[in-house]
């Protein structure tokens, strides 16, 4: 079982801005920064947001990421119809192990 | 740019063992740049990392499978493995390698595989 903690479900028109949260602890998100995976349907999940906050090459600026303590968010503006899909936090522990969050459910309505 | 790809048996029977392997193209296995790891989804659930290891062999794994997992790594063919002893049918899943930049980030996939234990 995880224990990075996500919503099961969150959903959005198109161009509102949606937000999905990550809840851990002090010894992983606390004392670790916190990745952001977006799974579209049947494929396998794509590094969304590295390093709390930091977006690889091709990922377009609508998709953002924070982290406060124990808590990591990841916010979609403008949101598109392509960005239906789950979406996982992860990050280390101080065991060098590493955590997945339960998983979002993005739908645009 | 990396690439990843899965290969082994898509039917495992009850109590055997489930062996993968993953193969690397576009970069060394060897680069000390990257750890390699093993990730697996059962049908309509979330993520679990299985374990990761670094060319020199160093491996890491998660707590709840670690008396069942072994990951090798074999830098002459580019390739690393999982070996997961003792399935039953909860180890049904798609299974994923990833490459884990700077045992950070897992920032490669593989297109994952199915594995279903039954008899």
């Amino acid at each position: 079982q995880s224990v990075l903690t996500q919503p099961p479900s969150a959903s959005g028109t198109p161009g509102q801005r949606v937000t999905i949260s990550c809840s851990g602890s002090s010894s992983n998100i606390g004392s670790n920064t916190v990745n952001w995976y977006q799974q579209l349907p049947g494929t396998a999940p794509k590094l969304l947001i590295y390093s709390n906050n930091q977006r690889p090459s091709g990922v377009p600026d609508r998709f953002s990421g924070s982290k406060s303590g124990t808590s990591a968010s990841l916010a979609i503006s403008g949101l598109q119809s392509e960005d239906e899909a789950d979406y996982y936090c992860a990050a280390w522990d101080d065991s060098l192990n590493v955590f997945f969050g339960t998983g979002t459910k993005v739908t645009v309505l | 740019q990396l690439q990843l790809q899965e290969s082994g048996p898509g039917l495992v029977k009850p109590s055997e063992t489930l062996s993968l392997t993953c193969t690397v193209s576009g970069g060394s296995i060897s680069s000390s740049s990257y750890y390699w790891g093993w990730i697996r989804q059962p049908p309509g659930k979330g993520l679990e990392w299985i374990g990761s290891i670094y060319y020199s062999g160093s491996t890491y794994y998660n707590p709840s499978l670690k008396s069942r997992v072994t990951i090798s790594v074999d830098t002459s063919k580019n390739q690393f493995s999982l070996k997961l002893s003792s399935v039953t049918a909860a180890d049904t899943a798609v299974y994923y390698c990833a490459s884990q930049a700077a045992a950070g980030p897992f920032d490669y996939w593989g297109q994952g595989t199915l594995v279903t234990v039954s008899s």
